[in-house]
């Protein structure tokens, strides 16, 4: 089985502040761990993914996230907020066992302050 | 690449009828995806494809939902008949497989926003 859950409906950041995301998971096997985007009224658009290696994955658009296994955490960051984020983010899991499914998590409004 | 092609973009319909939505992968992708969409439930797989053949249909709804894959590039989600809780958006996602897989990105196209009054 496997779950991923976004504690936060929502954020608000000002921009040109560092954003944080978070991402928890429950997998039964190694994980892997995905970030999307979604604007409004359009698909999601894929930002970046941990799958082994460096805990810390850049993305997309000057995203990063860190994998951190003991505190099941794959938190999305930015260094500095851009109003142009302000979207709907998902984070997402998969794993050996999973034949592809992904999980996605509820989503996080982002809204970046002018 | 033009991505993921969904067609149409809106549907709105009166209950009882039937819906056909449509999605054209990325050409060369081997997976193909169907999600919904909805405020309450987020967003659910509702059935997955591997080289056209289904294999995992257990998030469809109900019998009402029904999917094919003729060929490589080409998938239909049909609902017949069609119900007011079937509003939603329905998206269609690809990926390029390989051996295992599990690790896979997919590609979402734009969506079907479905209205059903």
């Amino acid at each position: 089985a496997q779950s991923v859950a976004q504690p936060e409906d929502q954020v608000n950041v000002a921009e040109g502040n560092p954003l944080t995301v978070k991402c928890t998971y429950s997998v039964s096997g190694n994980p892997y761990l995905f970030w999307y985007v979604q604007y409004p009224n359009r698909g999601l658009q894929f930002l970046l993914k941990y799958i082994t290696g460096d805990n810390l994955v850049k993305g997309s658009y000057g995203f990063e996230a860190e994998f951190n296994k003991s505190q099941t955490s794959f938190h999305l960051k930015k260094p500095s907020a851009l109003v142009s984020d302000s979207a709907l983010y998902f984070c997402a899991v998969s794993y050996s066992g999973s034949a592809r499914q992904l999980t996605f998590g509820s989503g996080t409004q982002l809204t970046v302050l002018p | 690449d033009a991505g993921v092609i969904q067609s149409p973009r809106h549907e709105v319909t009166e209950m009882g009828q039937e819906v056909t939505l449509r999605c054209k992968p990325i050409s060369g992708h081997n997976s193909l995806f169907w999600y919904r969409q909805t405020m309450m439930r987020g967003l659910e797989l509702l059935i997955y494809f591997n080289n056209n053949v289904p294999i995992d249909d257990s998030g469809m709804p109900e019998d009402r939902f029904s999917a094919k894959m003729p060929n490589a590039s080409f998938s239909t989600l049909k609902i017949q008949p069609s119900e007011p809780r079937d509003s939603a958006v329905y998206f269609c996602a690809s990926s390029s497989s390989v051996v295992g897989g599990f690790t896979d990105t997919q590609y979402f196209g734009p969506g079907t926003r479905l209205t059903v009054l």
